[in-house]
């Protein structure tokens, strides 16, 4: 059964630090997302992309961070100065299409991104 | 604003003792509640999507109901294997009222199977 991977399991960094958290989402969905979790609390929202741009964002995704689709099968994350407050699960997830019946989103096993 | 209410936060169970969990939501037009399982560390696996008022779906010892404002997922017969976070969550929309898909989800039921 096709499903959403992620690159790598676990990274610790630096503070003030870049780190590219990667994904492969499912080969023939359209819709991409990011997603993180703190420690004990919700799921939240950070990006979603389509059609190579992206389609919204949260407050949370400030200019520190970005995301690329570079080839037909990666999907990255990127955060250019990391803060100790970045430090949480990180998700990417994806979905077929637009239309009612392709609404559910699949998601990866979650990069942990620990910032020291 | 759009908001999605889990309840109870946590829940102990015996093995064979069946329950339910509750998933609250206010939003405007909905397009689907899903229903999510989530293991320690892991991402969130895909259990339901319910769509409409009265639709009902059903995986192994799993049963989700949809309401106008409520979803109820029914556990009978739990087992330890059981044991995960559950999270529900809708489709949201932005300020101008279109939806690419994100996604607003619950705080989670924990629930625990005790042998």
């Amino acid at each position: 059964e096709p499903e959403v991977t992620q690159t790598p399991s676990h990274q610790v960094t630096q503070m003030g630090q870049e780190v590219i958290l990667r994904c492969v989402p499912i080969s023939n969905h359209l819709y991409f997302y990011w997603y993180r979790q703190i420690l004990g609390q919700k799921v939240e929202f950070l990006v979603s992309f389509y059609n190579n741009e992206i389609s919204e964002k949260s407050e949370i995704f400030d200019d520190q961070f970005s995301v690329e689709r570079p080839d037909g099968s990666n999907f990255t994350l990127k955060i250019r100065s990391t803060k100790l407050e970045d430090s949480a699960m990180y998700f990417c997830a994806s979905r077929k299409g637009l239309n009612i019946a392709s609404y559910e989103q699949y998601f990866g096993p979650g990069t942990r991104l620990t910032v020291t | 604003e759009d908001q999605v209410t889990q309840s109870p936060e946590a829940l102990r169970l015996q093995e064979g003792e069946s329950s339910s969990l509750n998933c609250s939501y206010t939003v405007s037009g909905l397009r689907g509640l899903f229903w999510y399982r989530q293991d320690p560390g892991k991402g969130p696996e895909f259990l339901f999507t319910l769509y409409s008022a009265g639709e009902e779906k059903e995986k192994e010892r799993l049963k989700a109901t949809l309401t106008k404002k409520e979803s109820f997922l029914h556990i009978t017969a739990p087992k330890p294997e059981d044991s995960a976070t559950y999270l529900c969550a809708v489709p949201t929309s932005n300020a101008g009222g279109t939806s690419y898909g994100k996604l607003t989800f619950g705080q989670g039921t924990i629930l625990t199977v005790h042998p």
